[in-house]
């Protein structure tokens, strides 16, 4: 069974700070995709980036990085330089070998503080 | 502008009065998901769908239908709702082939079963 775990339910980082949120996950297959989305509490869901299992280099797309230890089944996520509208909620997501089936973490909600 | 559409939007109905979610994407995706969303539990998917009369389960079909007689639309049928079917529903849909496509999530249906 496919499973994504986020063991922090809520964090706290300082306006301007750099903050990792966590996410393992937990598959026998060697072929995946790895994605975190941000829910604001307007409630849309937002692709932030996206890692593939073959991928060698970490992801980065602006401020997120996307830090991957294929060894340790981690896919955390790094946002630098946070900024008030980074408060949300954050999910961390798999997609399976066939591209079918999605699997997503509970979610960590992150506060940044002025 | 491409998007993933959902109505309704908020929903209040009573325990086994027949319902439909409707979500159309203009991104002429060949693959659609439905997802629920519950505190703590992050999204799990109940139905998606490869193609046009192409449907599998997810995670958590029970209680649900789903067809796609089009390739645009991807109606979630809820037949005789129960008061644990509410919850925040999405859509979403990407191209599919590959685990390395994102989803696009329409805004959410709120759906609360009384």
């Amino acid at each position: 069974a496919q499973k994504i775990t986020q063991t922090q339910p809520g964090m706290f980082v300082q306006e301007k700070e750099a903050v990792t949120l966590d996410c393992t996950y937990d598959t026998s297959d060697q072929s995946y995709g790895l994605f975190w989305y941000k829910q604001p509490s307007s409630g849309e869901m937002i692709f932030l980036i996206y890692q593939g299992s073959y991928d060698e280099q970490n992801a980065t797309e602006g401020r997120y990085s996307l830090n991957f230890q294929k060894a340790r089944k981690s896919a955390n996520l790094v946002i630098s330089a946070s900024q008030l509208g980074d408060s949300a909620m954050y999910f961390c997501a798999m997609r399976d070998y066939t591209g079918n089936q999605f699997y997503f973490g509970t979610g960590t909600s992150l506060t940044v503080i002025p | 502008e491409a998007q993933v559409t959902q109505n309704p939007r908020y929903l209040i109905t009573v325990t086994g009065k027949k319902l439909t979610v409707t979500c159309s994407q203009n991104m002429n995706h060949e693959y659609m998901s439905w997802y629920r969303q519950d505190p703590g539990l992050g999204l799990r998917q109940i139905y998606y769908s490869m193609n046009v009369e192409v449907t599998d389960k997810g995670d958590v079909p029970e209680g649900y239908k789903v067809s796609r007689k089009e390739k645009r639309n991807f109606p979630l049928i809820l037949e005789s709702p129960s008061p644990n079917q509410t919850s925040l529903y999405f859509c979403a849909s990407s191209r599919r082939g590959t685990y390395s496509y994102e989803q696009y999530f329409g805004p959410g249906t709120r759906l609360t079963v009384t």
